[in-house]
C-alpha cells in the first residue's frame, strides 16, 4: 500500500526555537496533505489542510503563524512550529491522499513527538 | 459527516474474534464507514471501508447493518499486537475530491494473553 514518510519521530527542543516536520508520499502524489495534533490520551484533531501549490487551510483556533506549513511539490509537505513553547508538545501527524488513486484512503505518517523544554 | 458513537473500551482474549460496534444512526446514503486503528505512538492504519455491502479484507471484516445505523469491524482471530484505539469514521467521500477525517474517541481494544 501506499506509504507517508514522517520526519523526525521524536524532537526535543528548547523553548523559543523552531522545529520543521517533514511528511512526504513516497509512491504517490498527493495534492492535499493533512495535519493533526494529538495530545496524550486525546483524539487527532485537524489542525491544517495543506493544498500543494496554494496556502494551508488552518482550522479554526490554529495560529497559521505559529504552524507554517509549505506544500512546494506533490510529495513533501512540512509544518513548521515556530517559537515552540512547551504547551506546542504534542504529537504531530500528517496524512496525505493519493491524487491518482480514488481518493477513499488516506494514509498516515508514523507521527512526530514535539517535546518542548 | 454523521457522528459515531463507540464504546470507550473492550476486552478481547487471544485468539478470539474481536467485534467492535460503532452506531452512527444519522449516517447518510451517501456517507462511508472507515474504520482505522492506532497503536500507541504511532500513526493511524487503514483497516476497511464500506459504503453498504459488508467488506472482507486480510485486516479483518466489517458488517453493516441493512439500515446502516451501525456496524461491527471483525477481527478474526485478535493477536497482541491488534492492541490499540479503534476508530470508526462516517464520511462523506465525493469521488475526486480529498476529504479529511474527523476522529472520534474510538474503542480501545485491549487484547488479553
Amino acid at each position: 500500500g501506499a506509504v507517508v514518510s514522517q520526519h523526525p519521530s521524536w524532537v526535543i527542543c528548547k523553548s523559543g526555537t523552531s522545529v520543521k516536520i517533514e511528511c512526504r508520499s513516497l509512491d504517490f502524489q498527493a495534492t492535499t496533505m493533512f495535519w493533526y495534533r494529538q495530545f496524550p490520551k486525546q483524539s487527532l484533531m485537524l489542525m491544517a489542510t495543506s493544498n500543494e501549490g496554494s496556502k494551508a487551510t488552518y482550522e479554526q483556533g490554529v495560529e497559521k503563524d505559529k504552524f507554517l506549513i509549505n506544500h512546494a511539490s506533490l510529495t513533501l509537505s512540512t509544518l513548521t512550529v515556530t517559537s515552540a513553547h512547551p504547551e506546542d508538545s504534542s504529537f504531530y501527524i500528517c496524512s496525505a491522499r493519493d491524487a491518482g488513486g480514488s481518493g477513499e484512503k488516506l494514509f498516515f505518517g508514523s507521527g512526530t513527538q514535539l517535546s518542548v523544554l | 459527516d454523521a457522528k459515531t458513537t463507540q464504546p470507550t473500551s473492550m476486552d478481547c482474549a487471544e485468539g478470539r474474534a474481536a467485534n467492535l460496534p460503532c452506531n452512527h444512526s444519522t449516517i447518510s446514503g451517501n456517507e462511508y464507514v472507515y474504520w482505522y486503528r492506532q497503536i500507541h505512538s504511532q500513526g493511524p492504519q487503514y483497516i476497511i471501508h464500506g459504503l453498504k455491502n459488508n467488506e472482507t479484507n486480510e485486516m479483518a471484516s466489517l458488517i453493516i447493518t441493512e439500515d446502516r445505523k451501525s456496524s461491527t469491524l471483525i477481527l478474526p482471530h485478535a493477536t497482541l499486537r491488534d492492541t490499540a484505539v479503534y476508530y470508526c469514521i462516517a464520511v462523506l467521500l465525493p469521488s475526486g475530491s480529498a476529504r479529511q477525517l474527523t476522529f472520534g474517541s474510538g474503542t480501545q481494544l485491549t487484547v488479553l494473553p
